[in-house]
């Protein structure tokens, strides 16, 4: 089992270029999600989604797209980046159901815009 | 809205003595509570959380967590650190009863342990 993998472990971007983060997990989780975790900020919640085809925002949404086809995967998406979206971003995955409610980290993507 | 505080940034605790890292929270209705660690160039991992039951919960490494409804606190415990321990703790709460699934984590607290 590969758990939850990132893609990729680093990326420096201009400012005003767009970009995809990759999320992919293999355990069959119906919830996904993406952080972002900055240093004094602790980890923000930027989107989620509890299946397929149904996605909903976090506390801090703006800047960023997500759509999800397939269980499996979970793209972030950055349309215009800008300096505010330095940051280290993970995803993370989990069932649904209370007794095995737990979150799945990815390694992270450390994420430069400059 | 739910929210979660970690009053200290960080927690320095001698190799042997006992640790308590302090999470409060608040939600409208019921939570479910947990504590991740991040260990130093490593994602994070989770390590126990409460979802309804029995006050004290036992998790990974030794450690454990205390909920506390009334002063909606669920402080993580160790009875003896190690300098091992050492790592970024988060707690995180989601509301079950508001029909969403967001996890909110706290800043975060940085945990010492001294040889």
């Amino acid at each position: 089992n590969a758990g939850v993998t990132q893609t990729p472990k680093f990326q420096v971007l201009k400012t005003g270029q767009s970009m995809t983060l990759q999320c992919a997990q293999d355990m069959n989780h119906e919830y996904m999600s993406w952080y972002r975790q900055d240093p004094g900020m602790g980890l923000r919640l930027i989107h989620y989604s509890v299946g397929a085809g149904i996605t909903d925002q976090g506390e801090v949404p703006n800047g960023y797209n997500v759509s999800r086809s397939t269980t499996e995967d979970f793209p972030l998406r950055l349309l215009s980046a800008a300096p505010s979206q330095t940051s280290v971003y993970f995803c993370a995955s989990s069932y649904l159901e209370g007794r095995r409610e737990k979150l799945f980290f990815g390694s992270g993507t450390q994420l430069s815009v400059l | 809205a739910q929210s979660v505080a970690q009053p200290e940034d960080q927690v320095n605790v001698a190799e042997g003595n006992p640790l308590t890292v302090k999470c409060t929270y608040s939600v409208s209705g019921n939570p479910y509570l947990f504590w991740y660690v991040q260990y130093p160039n490593r994602g994070l991992q989770f390590l126990l959380k409460y979802i309804t039951g029995d006050n004290l919960v036992k998790g990974s490494y030794g450690f454990e967590a205390e909920f506390n409804k009334s002063q909606t606190s669920f402080h993580l415990k160790k009875p003896s650190a190690l300098v091992s321990d050492s790592a970024l703790y988060f707690c995180a709460v989601r509301d079950r009863t508001s029909g969403t699934y967001k996890y909110i984590f706290g800043t975060g607290t940085r945990l010492k342990v001294l040889a």
